[in-house]
């Protein structure tokens, strides 16, 4: 099956400070990318979609700016998280498609605490 | 947008009981996916299926998209069936878009 990995697993940083995810698809070429949200007890919430070589689009109510996603290649995605506040802190969950599959395949998930 | 409904939204087992979540969407779709999400947040593929039924071991699924409802049944469940089980659906006419989720079914087991 396909695999899809995220780093770091966890991470810890200052308010203030900006925080880079990856996402890569491991053993498939990646058309597309999707970042999403999960706060405690409570479902996914998509944040953006990610096309190969173009700008991502973002969901209504999040910052373009805040969250920046680059999709470089057919297997890797990175969310930076800018200048983030404790209210940034959530598990963070990156999936991909490849194209012709119809399956999404998530990663493991990145857990931010901002203190 | 599309509504994705889960019930019920908690359900606790003892040991070798069967049980079946219900996944209900308000409009067409493309694809429908069952996960399970693990204690540490890994979401597992349990199931690809937009319509038709499918089995895998203790585990087995129908859609009806007509009805635009799918169901996951669970068989003699085991403690480590316990988590959190997620249907996602993606809207219909749009390949290769997000998967929308639902709120999610907690299940615990018991022995």
């Amino acid at each position: 099956g396909a695999v899809v990995s995220q780093h770091p697993s966890r991470v810890i940083c200052k308010s203030g400070t900006s925080v880079k995810i990856e996402c890569r698809s491991l053993d498939f070429q990646a058309t597309t990318m999707f970042w999403y949200r999960q706060f405690p007890k409570q479902s996914l919430m998509l944040m953006a979609t990610s096309n190969e070589g173009s700008k991502a689009t973002y969901e209504q109510g999040v910052e373009k700016d805040k969250f920046l996603i680059n999709h470089a290649s057919l297997t890797l995605s990175t969310l930076t998280v800018t200048s983030a506040h404790p209210e940034d802190s959530s598990f963070y969950i990156c999936s991909a498609v490849g194209l012709g599959r119809e399956t999404q395949y998530f990663g493991p998930g990145t857990r931010l605490l901002v203190l | 947008g599309i509504q994705v409904e889960q019930s019920p939204p908690d359900l606790i087992l003892q040991e070798g009981a069967n049980s079946t979540l219900r996944c209900n969407f308000s409009d067409s779709v493309n694809n429908l996916q069952w996960f399970h999400q693990n204690p540490w947040g890994q979401l597992i593929n349990l199931f690809y299926i937009p319509s038709g039924t499918k089995q895998n071991g203790r585990l087995s699924a129908t859609t009806v998209a007509t009805e635009r409802y799918s169901l996951l049944y669970i068989s003699s469940s085991q403690t480590t069936d316990s988590g959190v089980y997620f249907c996602a659906v993606e809207r219909s006419g749009q390949a290769g878009t997000a998967l929308i989720f639902g709120k999610g079914t907690t299940l615990s087991v018991s022995s």
